[in-house]
């Protein structure tokens, strides 16, 4: 059973620099992209990020680029993502999620957030 | 960056009638669009993926149409548990982008 559960999330102040975490297990982690997926509160989602199965590449949404760095360890089955510079706007329940792409003949193919975990609250404010 | 209009942004419905939900994109996708449902209080879920594809274990009541521009979200017939928010994707390239979501609420 595929399991993903967050962590690093809280009261924050602005500025603040806190690192989410979400363990990965039931499935063969460095085989696979993951993302991070936010939601405001009583707002719709917006896709914050992905990297991809070895951690050679990232992708950002223009809202966080060059303040939030995500990142993963195969080793220890981790996904991240480091947050700077927080704004009142980061204000969200952060979920990370699980995609499912693979290579075949015609080339490279993404199925995005297959699975997700429960998210994490992070609440930046004064 | 591609924009995603959903309509209706909510709408009220009976248990047994059929719903349908719609994404359209700015620009073509080809099928690359998801839909995923979302209870309050809760992660969401995938429904449908590559625009038609059913997500193993997902209820055949919902299916998916669609390629390029226009896509649908269908309930053939609605449940009590599919009552809940239900938001479009496209990942045709980045930045992903959502539907700004659909609300099905009890008539």
């Amino acid at each position: 059973e595929v399991q993903l559960l967050e962590s690093g999330g809280g009261l924050v102040q602005p500025g603040g620099s806190p690192r989410l975490s979400c363990a990965a297990s039931g499935f063969t982690f460095s085989s696979y992209a993951m993302s991070w997926v936010r939601q405001a509160p009583g707002k719709g989602l917006e896709w914050v990020s992905t990297i991809n199965y070895s951690g050679g590449t990232t992708y950002y949404a223009d809202s966080v680029k060059g303040r939030f760095t995500i990142s993963r360890s195969n080793s220890k089955n981790t996904l991240y993502l480091q947050m700077n510079s927080l704004r009142a706007e980061d204000t969200a329940v952060y979920y990370c999620a699980k995609d499912f792409d693979y290579y075949d003949s015609s080339g490279y193919h993404t199925r995005p957030f297959e699975y997700w975990g429960q998210g994490t609250l992070v609440t930046v404010s004064s | 960056d591609i924009q995603m209009t959903q309509s209706p942004s909510s709408l009220s419905a009976s248990v047994g009638d059929r719903v349908t939900i719609t994404c359209r994109a700015s620009q073509g996708i080809r099928n690359d669009l998801g839909w995923y449902q979302q209870k309050p209080g809760k992660a969401p879920k995938r429904l449908i993926y590559a625009a038609s594809s059913l997500q193993s274990g997902v209820p055949s009541r919902f299916s998916g149409s669609g390629s390029g521009t226009e896509f649908t979200l269908t309930i053939s017939s609605l449940q009590p548990e599919d009552f809940a928010t239900y938001y479009c994707l496209q990942y045709n390239s980045y930045p992903w982008t959502f539907g700004q979501g659909t609300k099905v609420e009890i008539k």
